[in-house]
C-alpha cells in the first residue's frame, strides 16, 4: 500500500533564504508523485508532479523537486523564498488512481 | 471550464442533523475523490469513485457516512447524524488518468462543516 512522509510540520525560513520541504514515499509499485499548495482558506493547487524520465521536476512559483527511486523521496526546493510562499505544502502519491496525501509543511516565511 | 465546484462553502449545523454536501467534477474528468481536513489528521481520502462507481471506501469514518455519484456530473456526501467531530473542511477533487494514474487531481475550494 502507498503512503507518504513528511518529516516536518512547519519549517519557519528568513526572506530570500532557500528551503527544503522533504517528503518520503512507500510504495509496491511505480508511482506518480506530486507537490501541492495550499493558500489560508483556500483548495490545493498543483506545484509540479513526477511521471517519468528526468528526476528534476520544475514546476510553478519557482519550486522544483527531485526524485531519488533509491531513497524514495522527493523533496521539493526552492533557492529563494518570498513572503508569498507562506502556505502549507502536501506531498502525494499516486498508483492505481488513488492520491493519497502527506500530512502537509507549513512553510513560514520571516522578513 | 470552471473548475471543481463545491456547495455549500459553509455549513453550520446542529449534532443530530443530517448534512449533504455537494460536488460537480471537472467536466470530463471520471475520477472523483472526497477528502476530508482537520487540523489534528491532516489530509485524508475518505472515498473516490472511477466512472460513477466507488472503488475505495475504506476511508470513510463509520456507517454514519456515505458518498453517491448517480452520474458523472454529479456527487453527495452525505452525514446521518452529525456530530460536533465531523467539524472539518471537506474537499471534492476530480482528475483524468491518461491510461494510468499520472493525472493529478483539481481540488474545489471546499465546504467548511461546523457541527454545534
Amino acid at each position: 500500500a502507498q503512503s507518504v512522509t513528511q518529516l516536518d510540520s512547519q519549517v519557519p525560513v528568513f526572506e530570500e533564504a532557500p528551503v527544503e520541504l522533504r517528503c518520503n514515499y512507500s510504495s509496491s509499485v511505480s508511482v506518480y508523485l506530486f507537490w501541492y499548495v495550499q493558500y489560508p482558506n483556500q483548495g490545493l493547487q498543483l506545484l509540479l508532479k513526477y511521471l517519468s524520465g528526468s528526476t528534476l521536476v520544475k514546476g510553478i512559483n519557482g519550486f522544483e523537486a527531485e526524485f531519488n527511486k533509491s531513497q524514495t523521496s522527493f523533496h521539493l526546493r526552492k533557492p529563494s523564498v518570498h513572503i508569498s510562499d507562506t502556505a502549507e505544502y502536501f506531498c502525494a502519491v499516486s498508483e492505481t488512481s488513488k492520491i493519497i496525501f502527506g500530512s502537509g509543511t507549513r512553510l513560514s516565511i520571516r522578513p | 471550464d470552471a473548475g471543481v465546484i463545491q456547495s455549500p462553502r459553509h455549513e453550520v449545523t446542529e449534532m443530530g442533523q443530517e448534512v449533504t454536501l455537494r460536488c460537480k467534477p471537472i467536466s470530463g474528468h471520471n475520477s472523483l475523490f472526497w477528502y476530508r481536513q482537520t487540523m489534528m489528521r491532516g489530509l485524508e481520502l475518505l472515498i473516490y469513485f472511477n466512472n460513477n462507481v466507488p472503488i475505495d471506501d475504506s476511508g470513510m469514518p463509520e456507517d454514519r457516512f456515505s458518498a453517491k455519484m448517480p452520474n458523472a456530473s454529479f456527487s453527495t456526501l452525505k452525514i446521518q447524524p452529525s456530530e460536533p467531530r465531523d467539524s472539518a473542511v471537506y474537499f471534492c477533487a476530480s482528475s483524468f488518468p491518461m491510461g494510468g494514474s499520472e493525472s493529478e487531481a483539481f481540488f474545489g475550494q471546499g465546504t467548511r462543516l461546523t457541527v454545534v
